[in-house]
């Protein structure tokens, strides 16, 4: 089983600023690495998928890269709805299909 | 526009069933493989099984094997998960997710239904 570890598991920054959030895998997971985002009580969102793609109607402010097992989220200027909890997922070797813990970013 | 809507979650006690169902709306359903994957009160997302669109090829957790039962219905646009043997670890919310594709390295879940909480508790 591939291990997904996140890191900082807590993150707290200021609108404006710039966030980065880590992920690494235990084994090589290619490019196949997806993020999502999940906001309370709702369903996670798809935010990027093979490390760098932006999913559909998700803004240019959030960016991915990565490959093999080091994996960085960034979002250039935190806008008031970004703060949220964020998962990343391998899909490169399944089953099972494997998430990271999380990483909380909130409002410093 | 593409919807999953779950159902059938609640309170159930130990060593009990259960049927999730999951109604799929806005795309082929029977295009697309699927999976649950459940979420425990304030912990992280974890992926419990996949079905290929034919329901020829599945996967599951080893938590759950021999125990849940994921299956769908084409004609009906529908999926499901029978649980049975419930433990109190399977306390958790229960998502359908569509893979974005067909293929292992199209097995992210691009869309999500909005979840069905099952509870095991005497």
């Amino acid at each position: 089983e591939i291990v997904m570890t996140q890191s900082p598991a807590t993150l707290s920054a200021s609108p404006g600023e710039r966030a980065t959030l880590s992920c690494r895998a235990s084994q090589s997971v290619s490019s196949n690495l997806a993020w999502y985002q999940q906001k309370p009580g709702q369903a996670p969102r798809l935010l990027i998928y093979d490390a760098s793609t932006r999913a559909t109607g998700i803004p240019a402010r959030f960016s991915g890269s990565g490959s093999v097992t080091e994996f960085t989220l960034t979002i250039s200027s935190l806008q008031s709805e970004d703060f949220a909890l964020y998962y990343c997922q391998q899909y490169n070797n399944w089953p099972p299909i494997t998430f990271g813990q999380g990483t909380r970013l909130e409002i410093k | 526009e593409e919807q999953l809507v779950e159902s059938g979650g609640g309170l159930v006690q130990p060593g009990g069933s259960l049927r999730l169902s999951c109604a799929a709306s806005g795309f082929i359903f029977s295009n697309y493989w699927m999976s649950w994957v459940r979420q425990a009160p304030g912990k992280g997302l974890e992926w419990v099984a996949y079905i290929q669109q034919d329901g020829g090829q599945k996967y599951y957790m080893d938590s759950v094997k021999g125990r849940f039962t994921i299956s769908r219905d084409n004609a009906k646009n529908s999926l499901y998960l029978q649980m049975n043997s419930l433990r109190a670890e399977d306390t958790a919310v229960y998502y359908c997710a569509r893979h974005r594709g067909s293929g292992t390295y199209y097995s992210l879940f691009d869309y999500w239904g909005q979840g069905t909480l099952v509870t095991v508790s005497s």
